[in-house]
């Protein structure tokens, strides 16, 4: 089983600032099958990136995801009030689906 | 637009079952794989099953292989999660989820609002 790590658990910024997401995987990821999402605080999560780097239907384009291997990241490229949420790693195309622990983007 | 509705959870005790629900709506259900995914009181999230688009293949999450059962009825919309034999750690929000694809083990690009089972004596 690919373990994912996220780093930072927690990211504390300021709206208009630029929040760089970390995920990490235990193995080499097949097709860049890794996806992320974003689910704020009473909600259901919410599509921003699959493989690797394609946005997702409606997601703004300062959502931005690279990286390829066991390294991804996400990009946000200036922080919007909306934006600030619990964000997560996933990958696929393997058995078990699994997810990343999760960071914690907040306002400074 | 694609809508997924839970329903069927509650409070149930150690060792007890439930039946889940999830109404589609807003695509042809037959076309896609769909998943259970859970989320623990303050946790991130676990991947719990997935049912190919025709309940021919299924998978599961080692925590609960043997316990949970996942089916689908394309005729009513509707896909299903059956837990039995609940343990304290399977208190949590149950999300059914749409495959971005008619592939098994894809991503997740719709989610229902959840359904919140809790277990305990």
């Amino acid at each position: 089983e690919i373990v994912l790590t996220q780093s930072p658990g927690t990211l504390s910024l300021s709206p208009g600032e630029r929040a760089t997401l970390s995920c990490r995987a235990s193995q080499s990821v097949t097709s860049n099958y890794l996806a992320w999402y974003q689910q704020k605080p009473g909600q259901t999560p919410r599509l921003l990136i699959y493989g690797a780097s394609s946005r997702a239907t409606g997601i703004p384009d300062r959502f931005s995801g690279s990286g390829s291997g066991t390294d991804f990241t996400l990009t946000i490229s200036r922080l919007e009030p909306e934006d600030f949420a619990v964000y997560y790693c996933q990958l696929y195309g393997s058995s078990p689906l699994t997810f990343g622990g999760g960071t914690k983007v907040e306002i400074k | 637009q694609v809508q997924l509705v839970e329903s069927g959870g509650g409070v149930v005790q150690p060792g007890g079952s439930l039946g889940l629900s999830c109404a589609a709506s807003g695509f042809t259900l037959s076309s896609y794989a769909m998943h259970w995914v859970r989320q623990a009181p303050g946790r991130g999230l676990e991947w719990v099953a997935v049912i190919s688009y025709d309940g021919r293949n299924k998978d599961y999450a080692d925590s609960v292989k043997g316990r949970f059962t996942i089916s689908r009825d394309n005729s009513k919309n509707t896909l299903y999660l059956q837990v039995n034999s609940l343990r304290g750690e399977d208190t949590a929000v149950y999300y059914c989820a749409k495959s971005g694809w008619y592939q098994l083990l894809y991503y997740f690009d719709y989610w229902g609002q959840g359904t919140l089972v809790t277990v305990s004596s």
